[in-house]
């Protein structure tokens, strides 16, 4: 059964560009969740999509945004970015909380 | 709001010997899961074993096994005959399974396995 895929691996902006990064969660898995990975912050939350609607979101600027298709695809989308936005940005599918994440390889940003 | 502490930033351990990490974690609710997750430098966050809280039994997976003190709010991950590919980052992470489900995760203990 296939992963989760992230596109692109990497990635280079510049400061007040803007970004989309895709997820395909696996196939059944209704829920996705976005993380913002910095050495210095940790894992930090973003947001959780179940079935098309927004479920959970985390403290970050509304410059931060993303969305779900029917088929469970997810974007997210940071516009005007800025340096501090360089980080690792991981997706996590789920079929619900006992089975836990499973979790793509993310998509390395580098702001510059 | 829930918060998961793991006070170890950096350990290491000699390989084939055994190595306990340490998670503690804050919460009102009586319902949730708790997590073990390794993220090799490859950066791939990997499942290693998951706890359900009203399951008094410790979960097993092969070499690795937790420690969970319920009322202690404490999940600790033991990792026996530590092996080199065991080096990574080991994250705990708190799964609320209430209206929001939301799921919080520890600041990550680095393992280094020194052959």
């Amino acid at each position: 059964k296939a992963g989760v895929t992230q596109t692109p691996r990497y990635l280079i902006k510049t400061r007040g560009q803007q970004v989309t990064l895709s997820c395909s969660p696996i196939s059944g898995h209704r829920s996705v969740s976005w993380y913002q990975q910095t050495p210095g912050q940790g894992l930090q939350f973003l947001f959780e999509y179940f079935s098309e609607t927004q479920r959970n979101k985390g403290n970050f600027p509304g410059r931060f945004s993303g969305r779900q298709f029917s088929n469970s695809r997810s974007e997210m989308n940071v516009s005007t970015l800025e340096l501090g936005d360089s980080a690792l940005y991981l997706c996590a599918s789920s079929a619900g909380p006992p089975l836990g994440y499973t979790f793509g390889s993310g998509t390395r940003l580098t702001v510059v | 709001a829930q918060t998961v502490t793991q006070s170890q930033p950096e350990m290491s351990v000699q390989e084939a010997e055994t190595v306990t990490l340490s998670c503690t974690y804050d919460t009102s609710e009586s319902n949730y899961y708790l997590f073990w997750y390794k993220q090799p430098p490859s950066r791939q966050m990997i499942l290693v074993i998951r706890q359900e809280a009203y399951k008094q039994q410790n979960a097993t997976e092969n070499r690795f096994s937790v420690n969970f003190q319920k009322a202690a709010k404490s999940f600790s991950l033991k990792i026996s005959d530590s092996q080199l590919g065991d080096t990574a980052m080991y994250f705990c992470a708190f799964w609320d399974s209430g209206g929001y489900q939301k799921v919080t995760f520890g600041t990550g203990t680095k393992l280094q396995v020194i052959p």
